[in-house]
């Protein structure tokens, strides 16, 4: 089955600095690459995805880039701001339809003002 | 408003008293799925579901039963628990790409 790596498991950087988290996954038939974020005792929300015939997506700081041949795809976030404080997780699926995502185990991202 | 409904938020129970947790979406969403939530673990699947009678294992289902009756409802049945089973528990659905996911159902088994 696939297998989804994320790395660091925490990050701490200063308001307005820049965040980069990375994931690798397995299964080279992988084609889709959600990232939600959790904050504290809540549940987890999709931010942001991509697809594979895509290389990079942004939504205003939030950016995603996916490196098929290197089997990796990492999550940007520019101007970090404190409320971006969070679990941060990537995922990925295979093939089509409904099949499960598998999920990285998380980063924490902590945005000291 | 589309949603995943979980009840309950919270529960505490003893050792061997089976429980049962409800999850229910109102978007129509053929695919409904268990996860389980532990610090360090990130999130592990239990079990998962395309369609009504369609259900299937995941990553970590031992001691775990679930039903999909009807589209809309996916409960999570715990038979004997044991307090290996004290965890975060999130319900999601999806119509094909990501997921929407319920409020969390905190267990701990005593």
């Amino acid at each position: 089955g696939e297998n989804v790596e994320q790395h660091p498991s925490t990050l701490s950087v200063q308001e307005g600095d820049s965040a980069v988290i990375k994931c690798t996954y397995s299964d080279s038939a992988s084609n889709y690459f959600p990232w939600y974020k959790q904050e504290l005792g809540k549940r987890p929300q999709l931010i942001i995805d991509i697809r594979s015939n895509v290389g990079e997506k942004k939504d205003q700081r939030i950016a995603v880039t996916l490196n098929k041949t290197a089997k990796h795809f990492s999550l940007h976030i520019t101007e970090t701001q404190p409320e971006d404080s969070a679990v941060y997780f990537c995922a990925a699926r295979q093939g089509g339809g409904y099949s499960t995502l598998t999920f990285g185990k998380g980063t924490m991202l902590l945005v000291s003002p | 408003e589309a949603q995943v409904t979980q009840n309950p938020r919270y529960l505490i129970t003893v050792t061997g008293k089976k429980l049962t947790v409800t999850c229910s979406q109102n978007m129509n969403h053929e695919y409904m799925s268990w996860y389980r939530q532990d610090p360090g673990l990130g999130l592990r699947q239990i079990y998962y579901s395309m369609n009504v009678e369609v259900t299937d294992k995941g990553d970590v289902p031992e001691g775990y039963k679930v039903s999909r009756k009807e589209k809309r409802n996916f409960p999570l049945i715990l038979e004997s628990p044991s307090p290996n089973q004290t965890s975060l528990y999130f319900c999601a659905s999806s119509s094909g790409y990501g997921y929407t996911f319920g409020s969390g159902t905190r267990l701990t088994v005593v």
